[in-house]
């Protein structure tokens, strides 16, 4: 299986921060990453798919970058609805399609 | 808009089997991967596994003994089951679509199953 290492597990930031979560993978996996958001009670949300490429919808805040084994999810401006959980998938190989432990983003 | 919604029993006992079935509305059936993942409480997400429309399925290994992946074109819906369930099994289940080297794009709203004597 691929693991997927997220970085960190917890983050406490304030609204108008720029925050960035690491994704690592045991495996290259090129560009076939997904990130998503998930808030309390809720299933989780497509985010950023192939790494850098915003799901419609999405605001334009959220961007990701990376290739192969590390892998970037950044919101350049905390907004009060973006603290939730983030979680990166890969889609390169299965079975299975792996999950990082995800980010739990709070509000400091 | 396509949407997702699933159903099933929520509350079972050791050893019995967990059944799940989400319906998928308003979008076309063919195309896509459609997902299982469960997420045990406090945790992360763990893919179960998917199946086409043409009812060609794959599961995650750890799980693979014990699953079942179904589909019904003509409903549009497609089934989980999970034998011999443990409370290792309790966890909010979802569904969702996905496409080949994509991700999971739309989700259904989740089922709490607890597994308790």
């Amino acid at each position: 299986d691929i693991q997927l290492t997220q970085s960190p597990s917890f983050l406490s930031a304030s609204v108008g921060d720029r925050v960035t979560i690491t994704c690592r993978a045991s495996q290259d996996v090129n560009t076939y990453l997904a990130w998503y958001q998930q808030k309390p009670g809720k299933a989780p949300k497509l985010l950023i798919y192939a790494a850098s490429t915003l799901q419609s919808g999405v605001p334009s805040r959220f961007s990701g970058s990376g290739s192969g084994t590390e892998f970037t999810l950044t919101i350049s401006s905390l907004q009060s609805e973006d603290f939730a959980a983030y979680y990166c998938q890969q889609v390169h190989s299965y079975p299975p399609y792996t999950f990082g432990q995800g980010t739990k983003l709070e509000i400091k | 808009q396509v949407q997702l919604q699933q159903w099933g029993a929520g509350l079972l006992k050791p050893s019995e089997t967990l059944s799940l079935t989400c319906a998928v509305y308003g979008g076309s059936f063919s195309g896509y991967y459609w997902s299982w993942i469960r997420q045990p409480p406090g945790k992360g997400l763990e893919w179960i596994g998917e199946i086409n429309h043409a009812g060609v399925s794959t599961l995650n290994p750890s799980l693979k003994s014990r699953v079942t992946i179904s589909v019904d074109t003509s409903k549009k819906y497609f089934s989980l089951k999970v034998r011999s369930v443990t409370a290792a099994d309790t966890a909010m289940y979802y569904c969702a679509r996905g496409w080949v080297h994509y991700g999971l794009d739309v989700w259904g709203q989740g089922t709490t199953v607890t597994v308790s004597s």
